[in-house]
């Protein structure tokens, strides 16, 4: 099956530190990503969605000076919280999808990071 | 814009018994509607899904139920067990996997012993 991997799995951070989260498809070329973060007891929001070579779109209210989104490659996405402060704190999950070969139609969860800004 | 809503937020019921989530969406567009079930800490799993041109959809003991004319969509557990216990999710997305997701508020569901 398809398979996302996210690195790291926990960091803790000082403030006004920058982050890096790496979104991987190990076994697909993900043509999309999507960036998403979880508060506690909260639903996922979705942040970002970014194409293989093109600019993120970001959702109304996200900073994309503060999360910076790479996609590069068909097998790798970055997210970076730039000079991250505690209200930053969440768990941060990607998805990966395929429209251009299997696997069709399903986004691919990653096991999500979990930030905290001390 | 999308909205999901997702109703109740905290459900608890007696193991065996069914237990039911109902979720209602706002854009026309959206074709496929995915559940997730999500347990702490962990990545949503993909429980079950339907498409806008089936009414329903089963298997083993969970089924959804899809009212398109209403936009109303509804998740059905049958014989609850304890491993049921999580949060679940309904989520609303266009039909191309590249079209972004759009999650309802979630409901944490408890069986009771």
């Amino acid at each position: 099956g398809a398979v996302v991997s996210q690195h790291p799995s926990r960091v803790i951070c000082k403030s006004g530190t920058s982050v890096k989260i790496e979104c991987r498809s190990l076994d697909f070329q993900a043509t999309t990503m999507f960036w998403y973060r979880q508060f506690p007891k909260q639903s996922l929001m979705l942040m970002a969605t970014s194409n293989e070579g093109s600019k993120a779109t970001y959702e109304q209210g996200v900073e994309k000076d503060k999360f910076l989104i790479n996609h590069a490659s068909l097998t790798l996405s970055t997210l970076t919280v730039t000079s991250a402060h505690p209200e930053d704190s969440s768990f941060y999950i990607c998805s990966a999808s395929s429209t251009s070969g299997p696997p069709y139609n399903e986004q691919f969860f990653g096991p999500g990071t979990r930030l905290t800004v001390l | 814009g999308e909205n999901v809503e997702q109703h109740p937020s905290t459900l608890s019921v007696q193991e065996g018994d069914s237990a039911v989530i109902k979720c209602t969406y706002s854009d026309s567009a959206s074709n496929y509607f995915p559940w997730y079930k999500q347990e702490l800490g962990k990545r949503p799993q993909l429980i079950i899904d339907i498409r806008s041109n089936v009414g329903e959809k089963k298997d083993q003991r969970i089924a959804v139920t899809l009212n398109k004319t209403a936009k109303h969509f509804s998740l059905h557990i049958t014989e609850t067990q304890p491993e049921d216990s999580a949060v679940y999710f309904c989520a609303a997305r266009g039909l191309s996997s590249a079209s972004k997701i759009i999650f309802g508020s979630g409901t944490r569901l408890s069986i009771r012993p």
